[in-house]
């Protein structure tokens, strides 16, 4: 079955620290691979995305997510924290046919020491 | 592009009741999906139209829930006899499909819904 595994339900990090996030998925070939982070009672707000070509994506607010297709992972990382990147974040997979829909991964909550 | 808009963003009902919810998509897109997301947990897939066509639903939609898109434009969706178990945020988004665009799907602030 498709499926996006986030194995950190919780991560805390102190301000200017680095972080990753970790994201793993099952298909059986590559997918639309996107970021996506929530703040509390808010909707979903894209960070980046990856379609093919460079395996190191950028995104916004200084993250940046490498795909690893040998890994089936798709990390997201961020050199320096900030107290604002307090949040959930949802990694999601799209398979590219038919509906489209986005299979998303349970999601890790950031919680960022100052 | 006031981006994808739903309301209500809250709504509190008694166990019974029937709810509807609002989505208007950003205008120019064909595709609007609706997903389900629970306390500490990621959305999950409901429905999704292209146009006003519906074309999958999930078997987490039950019976008991219903949506449209007439026009190809807004889409409702409604709950009736909720339950306890409807509680839940309801996402909307919407998206492009062509080649360029790749159907990135963007989301709305979602109706969180509570079940009395």
């Amino acid at each position: 079955a498709q499926s996006v595994t986030q194995p950190d339900i919780h991560i805390t990090v102190s301000e200017g620290a680095s972080l990753e996030l970790r994201c793993n998925y099952s298909y059986g070939a590559t997918p639309y691979l996107f970021w996506y982070v929530q703040s509390p009672g808010q909707g979903l707000q894209l960070l980046l995305k990856y379609f093919s070509g460079d395996t190191l994506v950028q995104g916004i607010k200084g993250f940046e997510a490498e795909f690893k297709r040998s890994q089936s992972s798709f990390n997201l990382r961020k050199p320096s924290v900030h107290w604002s990147d307090a949040a959930e974040y949802f990694c999601a997979v799209v398979y590219t046919s038919g509906t489209y829909k986005y299979i998303f991964g349970t999601g890790t909550r950031l919680k960022v020491l100052a | 592009d006031t981006g994808v808009s739903q309301n209500p963003r809250h709504k509190i009902t008694k166990r019974g009741q029937n709810v509807t919810f609002r989505c208007d998509p950003i205008s120019e897109h064909n595709r609007l999906y609706w997903y389900r997301q629970t306390l500490g947990q990621g959305p999950e897939f409901l429905t999704y139209f292209q146009n006003e066509a519906q074309l999958e639903k999930s078997r987490l939609l039950s019976d008991r829930f219903s949506a449209e898109r007439p026009k190809g434009s807004f889409s409702t969706l409604e709950i009736q006899r909720t339950e306890q178990g409807d509680s839940a945020m309801y996402l909307c988004a919407s998206s492009l499909l062509s080649v360029e665009a790749k159907n990135i799907q963007y989301f709305g602030a979602g109706t969180r819904l509570s079940v009395l």
